[in-house]
């Protein structure tokens, strides 16, 4: 399978305690994104790295929240002292490096792995 | 942050029905996105746009990148029971790499 692909799948944590959650992208992306998704709603952006460089991130995402990508390959996304309402699906997506067919056109498209559900107890 | 205004919110249709969904934005966008997501999985790419005015078809979904450049539509012809799960678009603006979500569209189809 060479798509994206996270790790645990499930994740059942009582309030207080620290987690860790791996995402592994397409091996040709560059680029990798963190979006935190809840029960009715869209995927919510958390951050975003080129490479192993952290370029943007949320105001989701607080100082709880850590993100990192050493290697420019799989990325970890860490929640310390969680809380009940950090409980979500948490997504990651890669993409290829933003391409230009023509002048006026940019492609960048991202593609999603099974995501991470946490319930924080 | 950016909202995105999809609707409708759900759809129940006959399986053979088409079906219509769209998404329009506050502010003007250089990409949308189409995703499917079934229960307890990621989104799946269905559709890319990148041009105002683009009609780009993938089997039996078609989506259009409205001419204002905020707003996206996706039809499905001829439903059948798989196409029964959550529809989000997705749009990005000329500036930063972020990509907003709708709401989503829940479609069941009844056999």
């Amino acid at each position: 399978d060479t798509g994206v692909s996270q790790n645990p799948r499930h994740k059942i944590t009582k309030r207080g305690q620290n987690v860790t959650f791996r995402c592994d992208p397409i091996s040709e992306h560059n680029r990798l994104y963190w979006y935190r998704q809840t029960l009715g709603q869209g995927p919510e952006f958390l951050t975003y790295f080129q490479n192993e460089a952290q370029l943007e991130k949320s105001r989701l995402l607080s100082d709880r929240f850590s993100a990192e990508r050493p290697k420019g390959s799989f990325s970890t996304l860490e929640i310390q002292r969680t809380e009940q309402g950090d409980s979500a699906m948490y997504l990651c997506a890669s993409s290829w490096p933003q391409a230009e067919r023509d002048a006026a056109v940019s492609y960048n498209e991202q593609f999603f792995g099974p995501g991470t559900r946490l319930t924080v107890l | 942050g950016q909202q995105l205004n999809q609707s409708p919110q759900s759809m129940f249709i006959q399986e053979g029905e088409d079906v219509s969904m769209n998404c329009t934005s506050s502010s003007i966008f250089n990409t949308w996105l189409w995703y499917k997501q079934d229960p307890g999985e990621g989104p799946v790419l269905l559709i890319a746009l990148y041009k105002a005015g683009e009609l780009t078809s993938n089997g039996r979904l078609t989506a259009q990148f409205g001419i204002t450049r905020k707003d996206s539509f996706l039809n499905i012809s001829a439903s059948i029971p798989s196409d029964v799960g959550i529809y989000f678009c997705a749009g990005r603006a000329n500036t930063g790499n972020q990509f907003y979500f709708g709401t989503g569209t829940s479609l069941t189809v009844i056999p």
